[in-house]
């Protein structure tokens, strides 16, 4: 069982709606990271944060999606507008550090209808 | 894209044997690491990789930075060990700290 606790496992919605999901990451990890992986298996970084803060973000991120990771609260990524291309699997995985290796979440499992 | 790629896709062994899987890289990986993904899709960790080789059981890995590969031995197969496998490239000059996936090799042991 993964220390890294995603929730929901699966997630439906139609187009527009909002689309929720949380990570609480491994214990003693400061530094989270999101990664959308489609049904080709093709993998793409979302949005990290160390702590509070964003380290870094794409521009899809940035204007659809909102994300923290609250002190004392389970990260969130949230789609504001969901669309049919959002449909896929939500990674989140946590980090000691910058530049160690990841624990991964077992993953949201999103569908938009 | 391109810049991690991984062979074979697909590959189907008997129980018992061993094969390897590979990963080339077009970009200056630093680091490297292997994961497993179940049929629920959960992402379990088998190596973190600076240039070198590391064990663990019938698993081995190797990660050569200067010829831009990783290998990914696999000895005695067992039915446990289907699974699709994903390396990744962590490339902290380039891309900062994110990793950089291929797009994985599914494995198929029969008995």
């Amino acid at each position: 069982n993964s220390k890294v606790i995603q929730t929901p496992r699966y997630l439906v919605k139609g187009q527009g709606q909002k689309a929720k999901m949380r990570c609480i990451p491994e214990k003693g990890h400061p530094v989270v990271f999101w990664y959308q992986q489609n049904k080709n298996n093709e993998f793409k970084f979302l949005i990290n944060f160390q702590n509070q803060e964003v380290l870094q973000q794409i521009d899809m991120t940035e204007k659809r999606f909102s994300a923290e990771c609250p002190s004392n609260s389970p990260c969130s990524l949230e789609i504001q507008s969901s669309e049919a291309g959002d449909s896929a699997l939500y990674l989140c995985a946590s980090s000691r550090q910058i530049n160690s290796d990841y624990t991964f979440g077992s993953g949201t499992r999103l569908l938009v209808i | 894209g391109d810049k991690v790629k991984q062979s074979p896709s697909a590959l189907s062994l008997q129980e018992g044997t061993n094969s390897a899987l590979r990963c080339n890289f077009s970009i200056a990986a630093t680091t490297v690491q292997w994961f497993l993904q179940n049929p629920r899709g959960s992402l379990i960790n088998l190596f973190y990789l600076v240039p070198g080789t590391k064990e663990n059981g019938r698993l081995k890995s190797t990660f050569n930075s200067k010829e831009s590969y990783s290998t990914l031995h696999i000895r005695d197969a067992q039915l446990e060990d289907s699974g699709t496998y994903f390396c990744a490239a962590g490339d902290y000059g380039g891309s900062g700290n994110k990793l950089i996936f291929g797009t994985g090799t599914l494995l198929s042991v029969k008995p």
